[in-house]
């Protein structure tokens, strides 16, 4: 079964450091998502990612973080400047066409530790 | 931002019997509905969706109810496994804003052999 993949699995960071979070989406999908979860709290919407350009994005992804598709299957979420808060389980996911676009299929997961 | 809200945050049933997980909302433009399943260290899993059109979807041992004047939907799984163990999130998405989901707390389900 097709499935979206993450790297890495853990990454542990210094605050103020810049980190790269790495995906590949299912290869017919064409859009694509980061979520995040704080512990024990619920998962979020950070940014959708559609046609080489952010479609919606959230109050929470603010001018630290970005996202691109450098090569035509990653898809990369870059936090600049990384905060304390900035901890948590990030999510990438994407999703097809017509109503397979409501349904995401999610990565394992990057969890993030910023110390 | 408590738009979708599952107030139990755990249950516990036994291997055979129904298990019902509740999900409530409070913004009437949400227009399908969705409910994942997630594994410790795991990303969640897709289970089930509806449209806000219909008023059931049922897909094997799972049907989900959705009950709009009420802004209530719930998940039924039966006979529940103890497979079924894993937390459940109910995620609902905004009209014309697919992909967009809004999850509710999640609720730990234990079944027991």
């Amino acid at each position: 079964e097709p499935e979206v993949t993450q790297t890495p699995s853990h990454q542990v960071t210094q605050m103020g450091q810049e980190v790269i979070l790495r995906c590949v989406p299912i290869s017919n999908h064409l859009y694509f998502y980061w979520y995040r979860q704080i512990l024990g709290q619920k998962v979020e919407f950070l940014v959708s990612f559609y046609n080489n350009e952010i479609s919606e994005k959230s109050e929470i992804f603010d001018d630290q973080f970005s996202v691109e598709r450098p090569d035509g299957s990653n898809f990369t979420l870059k936090i600049r400047s990384t905060k304390l808060e900035d901890s948590a389980m990030y999510f990438c996911a994407s999703s097809g066409q017509g109503t397979g676009a409501n349904v995401l299929t999610f990565g394992a997961g990057s969890r993030l530790t910023v110390l | 931002d408590q738009q979708v809200k599952q107030n139990s945050p755990s249950l516990s049933v036994q291997e055979g019997r129904i298990s019902i997980l509740n999900c409530d909302y409070t913004n009437s433009m949400f227009d399908y509905f969705l409910w994942y399943k997630k594994y410790p260290a795991e990303g969640p899993t897709f289970l089930i969706s509806i449209s806000s059109i219909k008023d059931k979807n049922e897909d094997g041992r799972f049907t989900v109810f959705l009950n709009k004047s009420a802004k209530h939907l719930s998940l039924h799984i039966v006979p529940s496994q103890p497979g079924d163990s894993a937390v459940y999130f109910c995620a609902a998405s905004p009209y014309n804003q697919g992909g967009k989901l809004i999850f509710g707390q999640g609720t730990e389900l234990s079944v027991k052999p």
